[in-house]
C-alpha cells in the first residue's frame, strides 16, 4: 500500500514571500502520479499541479512549482509570490498508473496561512 | 464543461432516516469516486466505480450504498446512519484509462446525522 506524509501541519508565509510545502511518499511501483490539491474554506478541492513519475522534469504552473526526487521519493511544493488568495488547506497525493480506478491516496495535509 | 455538481450541499438527518446524496459530471469520465472527509483529516476513499462497475469498496459499513445508474451519475443512498457519519462527503470524477488520473472533484454534500 501506498502512504504520503505531510510533516508541516501548519506553515505562515508573508503576502509575497515563497514557501515551500513539503511531502514524502512510499510506493513499490515505478511508474504513478503526484499532486497537490488546495481545499479553501469553499471545501472544494481544486489540482493546483500533478508530476507524473517518469518525467524528469519538475512541473511548474505559473507562480507553483514541485521539486520533485524519484530516489528520495520527495515531493515538495514551492508557491512563490504568495497572494491572500493562497490560504487553504493543502494536500499532496498519489496515484498508481493505469487509470484512475484506484483513487487518490492523500497526506494529512498542511494548512497554509498568509500574512498580509 | 469541467463540473462535478454535488446536490444538496447541506443534509442534516435523524438516525431512522433514508436519504441520497447525487452527484453528475458531463465530462465523459468512466471513473466515479466518493470520498469521505472528516473535519481537518485529508479526504478518505469509500467507493470507486469503473465503467458503471463497483471496483472498489474500502470497507465501507453496508449503511452506504452506492449506485451508478449511468457514466454521469453517481449516488450514495444513506439508511441508519449514526452520528460519528457526520462529515463532508465528497464525490470525484476521473479517467479510467490512459495516462491522465487527474480527479476533479465535487463541492460537497456537509452531512449532520443527529
Amino acid at each position: 500500500a501506498q502512504t504520503v506524509t505531510q510533516s508541516q501541519p501548519e506553515m505562515s508565509v508573508q503576502e509575497a514571500e515563497t514557501v515551500t510545502l513539503s511531502c514524502t511518499y512510499d510506493t513499490s511501483e515505478s511508474d504513478y502520479y503526484l499532486f497537490w490539491y488546495k481545499q479553501p474554506p469553499s471545501r472544494q478541492m481544486i489540482l493546483v499541479i500533478r508530476q507524473e513519475a517518469y518525467k524528469q522534469q519538475n512541473a511548474t504552473e505559473n507562480r507553483f512549482s514541485v521539486n520533485f526526487q524519484k530516489a528520495a521519493k520527495s515531493f515538495s511544493l514551492k508557491i512563490s509570490d504568495s497572494q491572500l488568495g493562497d490560504a487553504a488547506m493543502y494536500f499532496c497525493a498519489y496515484a498508481n498508473t493505469g487509470g484512475g480506478a484506484d483513487g487518490l491516496t492523500f497526506g494529512k495535509g498542511t494548512h497554509l496561512i498568509i500574512q498580509p | 464543461d469541467t463540473e462535478v455538481t454535488q446536490t444538496p450541499k447541506h443534509l442534516v438527518m435523524g438516525m431512522t432516516n433514508k436519504k441520497s446524496l447525487k452527484c453528475e459530471q458531463h465530462m465523459g469520465h468512466r471513473a466515479m469516486y466518493w470520498y469521505k472527509q472528516k473535519a481537518k483529516k485529508p479526504p478518505e476513499l469509500m467507493f470507486v466505480y469503473s465503467y458503471e462497475k463497483l471496483s472498489i469498496n474500502e470497507s465501507v459499513p453496508s449503511r452506504f450504498s452506492p449506485e451508478c445508474p449511468n457514466s454521469s451519475l453517481l449516488n450514495l443512498h444513506l439508511h441508519a446512519l449514526q452520528p460519528e457519519d457526520s462529515a463532508l462527503y465528497l464525490c470525484a470524477s476521473s479517467q479510467a484509462t490512459g495516462s491522465l488520473t487527474e480527479a476533479f472533484f465535487g463541492q460537497g454534500t456537509r452531512l449532520t446525522v443527529v
